[in-house]
């Protein structure tokens, strides 16, 4: 079965301190996405992870993949509150041939003053 | 250029009408993609087209959901004789082909609402 989780569901952090995001997946894969989502609107892209050991940075986000473990990590440094959002990972998964995209269940960012 | 939009953007129907989303994707993108996405949860996976035909449609929840694509471009979901478990944001996504590594880009939404 092709699962996706994430950890924490719920974070409310304040502002200037560092988290983590972490992203399990229950089969290999070395394909993954990272999204924002702001409350009623659809879904941005962060990051594509296209292979074992891929590191992308943007601005305070960092976003890794490590496909031995089946782990990518979002992490956040030095917290404003313009990130406070939900952050959905999504695994791309080859059945029969075709993408299918898996998605996480969504971590709440809240970041306080 | 332009995104992928759909519309409409919010559709309030009653339960056991019949409703149609619309979606229209990024130029040039052959697959399509429709996912809904229930409240406080991630977006789950209904049909994906390559060009005209449903390469997968293993994610439609039961024979009331239909989609189809008869040009290649735009696509509509069809829901028959809805009801109020329907209530979601069906979210479409085109990408340059179903293929591994091609980023999906989504479009706004449409959050149906079966009273």
């Amino acid at each position: 079965e092709l699962k996706v989780e994430q950890n924490p569901l719920f974070l409310s952090m304040q502002e200037g301190k560092n988290y983590t995001i972490y992203c399990n997946y229950s089969t290999t894969s070395d394909r993954l996405y990272w999204y924002r989502q702001d409350p009623g609107k659809s879904l941005e892209s962060l990051f594509v992870l296209l292979s074992n050991g891929a590191v992308k940075q943007e601005g305070r986000l960092m976003a890794s993949l490590d496909t031995k473990a089946r782990l990518s990590t979002l992490h956040i440094t030095a917290a404003v509150h313009d990130l406070s959002a939900t952050y959905f990972c999504a695994v791309d998964f080859l059945i029969q041939g075709a993408q299918k995209l898996v998605f996480g269940q969504g971590t709440r960012l809240t970041i306080n003053p | 250029g332009a995104g992928v939009s759909q519309t409409p953007s919010n559709k309030v129907t009653e339960k056991g009408k019949y409703v149609e989303l619309r979606c229209d994707p990024i130029s040039g993108h052959t697959a399509l993609y429709w996912y809904r996405q229930s409240l406080g949860q991630g977006p789950e996976f209904l049909i994906y087209f390559q060009g005209t035909g449903a390469a997968d449609d293993s994610g439609l929840p039961n024979d009331r959901f239909f989609a189809v694509r008869p040009e290649g471009s735009v696509s509509t979901l069809k829901i028959q004789r809805t009801e109020r478990g329907d209530s979601a944001v069906y979210l479409c996504a085109s990408s340059l082909g179903g293929y591994r590594g091609n980023e999906q880009f989504f479009g706004p939404g449409t959050r149906l609402t079966v009273l």
